[in-house]
């Protein structure tokens, strides 16, 4: 199976920084790569699907980019909002597998 | 707007067995693939099980093939997943989710439930 492999664990910025989340996948993905945010108590979100598509209704701040095994999700300028548990996630190969989560935290 | 329901979650004893369904509305459900992913308390996601939007086609993942079973009723818009000989380590939130494309398997989930806790221990 594709080990999704995330970094940093956690990530502590300010609102107005620019966040930049990383997964690498064990094997190329090709752009199969989805990212997901998650805020506590919460079901996850689709953010970004095809390794830079953006989903539905989010904001252009959010952008992805990326593609074999090495992949990115930038926060242009952090809202208070999105201070949140970010997942990356690959539909390559069965299993659909996620990384382990990168925690974005208020500084 | 598209919500997905779930249910069926609770206590159980490990050997035991628990039926969790989802309740979709606000989309053509039989033109949707549908998931199950499941959380662990404090921890990632697992990708559980899939079937397509007719439930002709399934698909497990390795720690639950054999044990789960996945399936939907088309006329009644809702998913199911039939947990069997449950263990401690299927302890976990599971939550639906939708395929994010119509008439395919894109393999994104969108969007979610707002998941049925499941609880393995005696």
């Amino acid at each position: 199976e594709v080990v999704l492999t995330q970094s940093p664990a956690t990530l502590s910025l300010s609102p107005g920084e620019r966040a930049t989340l990383s997964c690498r996948a064990s094997q190329s993905v090709s752009e199969y790569l989805a990212w997901y945010q998650q805020k506590p108590g919460q079901a996850p979100r689709l953010l970004i699907y095809d390794a830079s598509n953006r989903a539905t209704g989010i904001p252009a701040r959010f952008s992805g980019s990326g593609s074999g095994a090495d992949f990115t999700l930038t926060i242009s300028s952090l809202e208070p909002e999105d201070f949140a548990v970010y997942f990356c996630q690959q539909r390559s190969t069965w299993p659909r597998t996620f990384g382990q989560g990168t925690k974005l935290q208020i500084k | 707007e598209v919500q997905l329901l779930e249910s069926g979650g609770g206590l159980v004893q490990p050997g035991g067995s628990l039926r969790l369904s989802c309740v979709a509305s606000g989309f053509t459900f039989n033109n949707y693939a549908m998931y199950w992913v499941r959380q662990a308390p404090e921890k990632g996601l697992q990708w559980v099980s899939g079937i397509s939007g007719s439930g002709d086609s399934t698909y497990y993942a390795d720690s639950v093939k054999g044990r789960f079973t996945i399936s939907r009723d088309n006329s009644k818009n809702t998913l199911y997943l039939q947990m069997n000989s449950l263990r401690a380590e299927d302890t976990a939130i599971y939550y639906c989710a939708k395929d994010r494309v119509y008439t395919s398997s894109s393999g994104w989930f969108d969007p979610w439930g707002q998941g049925t806790l499941v609880t393995v221990s005696s």
